[in-house]
């Protein structure tokens, strides 16, 4: 079984630019969230997806967006980047569905560097 | 709003030694406490979890415990082995809006010395 894909792994991209990342689940799950990764903050949450549905939403700026297609396969997008921005951004995916939280499988993430 | 404070930050023991890294939440309605290992380079990957109605699960060399009422929880390592260098990060799953979402801890680097 496949599991969580990520693209691009890195990617370097200027103050002001727009950013889209990639993230296909687990064949089956239909839960994916994103996670923020930095240095001495952890896993911020930015949100999560089921059915195409944004049922929960971490506290991030608008900049930061993201969609669920009918195939489960989710994208972010991050506008008018900043140099905060900068970190590891991962995908997990999850068959958790209603109340019930269940094992998280993340992906290897992509890092994004903004310069 | 919902917090997960985790500690120590870092962590180093001897080789057989046992490391406890505790984590406290905020929310009382929190239900669900995993813990993650991130290995150098690699993605987390869940090693334990616990849910509110347990007060205590082992797994081998780890073993979770959850202290309802005083809203925090600890991970124990026994018999530490270099392999158990990684980034342990706790998370508590609080409801919000009808589902359930995870928040993590900032995690703790554990050093695990031959």
């Amino acid at each position: 079984k496949a599991g969580v894909t990520q693209t691009p792994r890195y990617l370097i991209k200027t103050r002001g630019q727009q950013v889209t990342l990639s993230c296909s689940p687990i064949s089956g799950h239909r839960s994916v969230s994103w996670y923020q990764q930095t240095p001495g903050q952890g896993l911020q949450f930015l949100f999560e997806y089921f059915s195409e549905t944004q049922r929960n939403k971490g506290n991030f700026p608008g900049r930061f967006s993201g969609r669920q297609f009918s195939n489960s396969r989710s994208e972010m997008n991050v506008s008018t980047l900043e140099l905060g921005d900068s970190a590891l951004y991962l995908c997990a995916s999850s068959l958790a569905g209603g109340v019930n939280t269940g094992e998280l499988f993340f992906g290897e993430g992509s890092r994004l560097t903004v310069l | 709003g919902e917090n997960v404070e985790q500690h120590p930050s870092t962590l180093s023991v001897q080789e057989g030694d046992s490391a406890v890294i505790k984590c406290t939440y905020s929310d009382s309605a929190s239900n669900y406490f995993p813990w993650y290992k991130q290995e150098l380079g690699k993605r987390p990957q869940l090693i334990i979890d616990i849910r509110s109605n347990v007060g205590e699960k082992k797994d081998q060399r780890i073993a979770v415990t959850l202290n309802k009422t005083a809203k925090h929880f600890s991970l124990h390592i026994t018999e530490t082995q270099p392999e158990d260098s990684a980034v342990y990060f706790c998370a508590a799953s609080t409801p919000s809006g009808g589902y359930n979402k995870l928040i993590f801890g900032a995690g703790t680097r554990l050093a695990v010395h031959p």
